[in-house]
Formats: structure tokens, C-alpha cells, sequence
């Protein structure tokens, strides 16, 4: 089992749905997370950090975090084509010292 | 956001010559740096964590000797691929990790990344 794992994809949603990403971890004593998005040919920018339970919105953006069930989520409201990218997870767990350990990506495309 | 610098965004070689690559944190000092490489359409691949006034953790498989890292101060961190071939051709990411903490202490420790050394040899 991966430390974090996602689903690759692809996800297609229509302009204008809600696309949901998932996101699960192995180590409960998990204390941050965060959400990434990657555009093709371009390097990682930091979208969402959470680090308590529940829900935390940025714009059209919402993380929920469920420790108990060790899962971290993004919702993006009103998908636009802009949105079409590759959406890393990525969890500092205990056992790296403050390192983030990443998911292999979630490659989303929004059509129009 | 933070900001994390890193050039040259593009490199173009030839065979046996030695690359180097800067990544600077502009934002805050950072004692953790990361470097990073990608291939089309694969994940991120962690080649080695850059500590600050000390060496570098590299993972397992990435040849220390090939890939020197420096990290000389809390701002800048250097990756050299010396006597680079055509398979080291890559993109090469650096992050630098936020050791500030949010208000009640908990450290953010998000990682913040640089936008990427293109690198060619020919």
C-alpha cells in the first residue's frame, strides 16, 4: 500500500460541475495536507493546505479533511477548462520528519 | 504565496558538461530544500533533501557523486549534474519547505516550488 494514494484518473467533469478529488494516507498521526496543482510542462503550485477536520473553502475551492477515516478531499465548484491539470496530494507523515510525501496525481480535464 | 526562485528555467548542453541549478527562497529561510525530477507525464521523483550547513540526504538509487547539492545558506540551494548525458535530460524541480508555524504553533511545513530547470543534452 502507498503512504498516499490517488486515483490517476483521468476525471472528466463538464464546465460548470463540481469535480471531487480523493485522496487517502496510511499514517493516522498525519498532521498536515495539501493540495497541488500542476499544469502540463510547468512545475507544482500550492492551491490548499489543511490541517484540522473538516471543511476549509478558498474561492471555488474546498478541502475536507476526515482523520478518522485518514482521507483528504478537494472539491472545485464551477469547473472551468482552466482548471484542467494534474492535482498532486500531499501529506507530511510522521515518519519523514516534517517532509511531504505526494500522490502520484489526479489528472483532471474540464470540458467545455 | 511564498516564493521559491529557481534557474535557469531552460538548459541546453552538451554531452560531459557539467550543469549547475539555483533554487532561492525568497520568502523565508529555509533549512530544507528538495530536489526534484520529472519525466513526461510521470510523478514527481524526490532525488534528495538539502539541508542547511550540512549534506545532503539523497534517496535511494540517485547517484550523490552525479548530482551535487549544495546548500550553502538558509535562502539558496544548488544542484550541479556533473558530466550530464542524454538520459539525465529532465525537468528538475526544487522546493523549499516554510518552517514558520500558523498562530497556535502547529509548523505549516508546506513546500513551496520553484517553476523548474528544462534541461537538454544533447
Amino acid at each position: 500500500q502507498k503512504e498516499v494514494e490517488q486515483n490517476s484518473g483521468p476525471l472528466s467533469v463538464p464546465e460548470g460541475a463540481i469535480a471531487s478529488l480523493n485522496c487517502t494516507y496510511s499514517d493516522r498521526g498525519s498532521q498536515s495536507f495539501f493540495w497541488y496543482r500542476q499544469y502540463s510542462g510547468k512545475s507544482p503550485e500550492l492551491i490548499m493546505s489543511i490541517y484540522s477536520n473538516g471543511d476549509k473553502e478558498d474561492g471555488r475551492f474546498t478541502a475536507q479533511l476526515n482523520k478518522a477515516s485518514q482521507y483528504v478531499s478537494l472539491l472545485i465548484r464551477d469547473s472551468q477548462p482552466s482548471d484542467s491539470a494534474t492535482y498532486l496530494c500531499a501529506v507530511n507523515l510522521p515518519t519523514n520528519a516534517g517532509k511531504s510525501t505526494f500522490g502520484d496525481g489526479t489528472t483532471l480535464t474540464v470540458k467545455p | 504565496g511564498a516564493v521559491v526562485s529557481q534557474h535557469p528555467s531552460r538548459v541546453i548542453c552538451k554531452s560531459g558538461t557539467s550543469v549547475k541549478i539555483e533554487c532561492r527562497s525568497l520568502d523565508f529561510q529555509a533549512t530544507t530544500m528538495f530536489w526534484y525530477r520529472q519525466f513526461p507525464k510521470k510523478s514527481l521523483m524526490l532525488m534528495a533533501t538539502s539541508n542547511e550547513g550540512s549534506k545532503a540526504t539523497y534517496e535511494q538509487g540517485v547517484e550523490k557523486d552525479k548530482f551535487l547539492i549544495n546548500h550553502a545558506s538558509l535562502t539558496l540551494s544548488t544542484l550541479t549534474v556533473t558530466s550530464a548525458h542524454p538520459e539525465d535530460s529532465s525537468f528538475y524541480i526544487c522546493s523549499a519547505r516554510d518552517p514558520r508555524r500558523l498562530n497556535g504553533g502547529v509548523a505549516k511545513n508546506i513546500q513551496y516550488f520553484g517553476a523548474g530547470t528544462r534541461l537538454s543534452v544533447l
